[in-house]
């Protein structure tokens, strides 16, 4: 299963942006890259996911390197909400590989 | 409202006690998943169904037992639980194998003393 290396920690002052970095170099071509996002005291929610062009939702941006090789998940506007641990995982939903591999994602602290 | 509930929320045993923890959803979503959350080692999947009756280990089934009788059901049994089966555990669900979005249940913590 291809890994994903994410920094342990970040922090961002609230209503700025906040810039996420992902990498993942061992990227097969049918993988999907998948961002979730766990507040405290509660379980992982979806917030965006993409192939190989950037991504917009109302969550968040997606904005994924030509060689697929690295990602990143943009926050446009940090707020005191957005503090969570943040997962960024890859999934073949082509090939068939059914599991999940979270890791220990990013532990994202926004400053008041 | 579509959630994911689990059953109980808070469990305190002791060791070599079979326990059940229950997980429902009410999406007729066909993907249902188990992991368990620890300090240090993020979130690790423990089993998986694809369907009812299709079942398949995660990357740490050792200890774990799960049935998928029924599409909205799918409980994660420990026969006999030690210390090391203490946890914060979430079920989860999401429309297949290969949707995109999983939905997440609030948690079991469990304490095996």
């Amino acid at each position: 299963d291809a890994k994903t290396t994410q920094p342990n920690s970040m922090e961002s002052n609230e209503e700025e942006p906040v810039h996420l970095p992902c990498n993942h170099s061992t990227i097969s071509g049918t993988d999907y890259i998948h961002w979730y996002r766990q507040l405290p005291s509660q379980g992982p929610e979806y917030v965006i996911h993409g192939l190989t062009s950037n991504v917009n939702n109302r969550m968040a941006s997606l904005a994924i390197a030509e060689d697929r090789k690295s990602s990143t998940l943009i926050l446009h506007r940090a707020t005191l909400r957005d503090a969570a641990v943040y997962y960024c995982i890859l999934r073949d939903v082509i090939s068939g590989t059914y599991k999940y591999i979270f890791g220990t994602g990013t532990r994202l602290k926004v400053l008041a | 409202e579509a959630q994911v509930t689990q059953n109980p929320r808070y469990l305190i045993t002791v060791t070599g006690k079979k326990l059940t923890v229950t997980c429902s959803q009410n999406m007729n979503h066909e993907y249902m998943s188990w992991y368990r959350q620890d300090p240090g080692l993020g979130l690790r999947q423990i089993y998986y169904s694809m369907n009812v009756e299709v079942t398949d280990k995660g990357d740490v089934p050792e200890g774990y037992k799960v049935s998928r009788k029924e599409k909205r059901n799918f409980p994660l049994i420990l026969e006999s639980p030690s210390p090391n089966q203490t946890s914060l555990y979430f079920c989860a669900s999401s429309l297949g194998a290969q949707a995109y979005e999983q939905y997440f249940g609030p948690g079991t913590r469990l304490t095996v003393t």
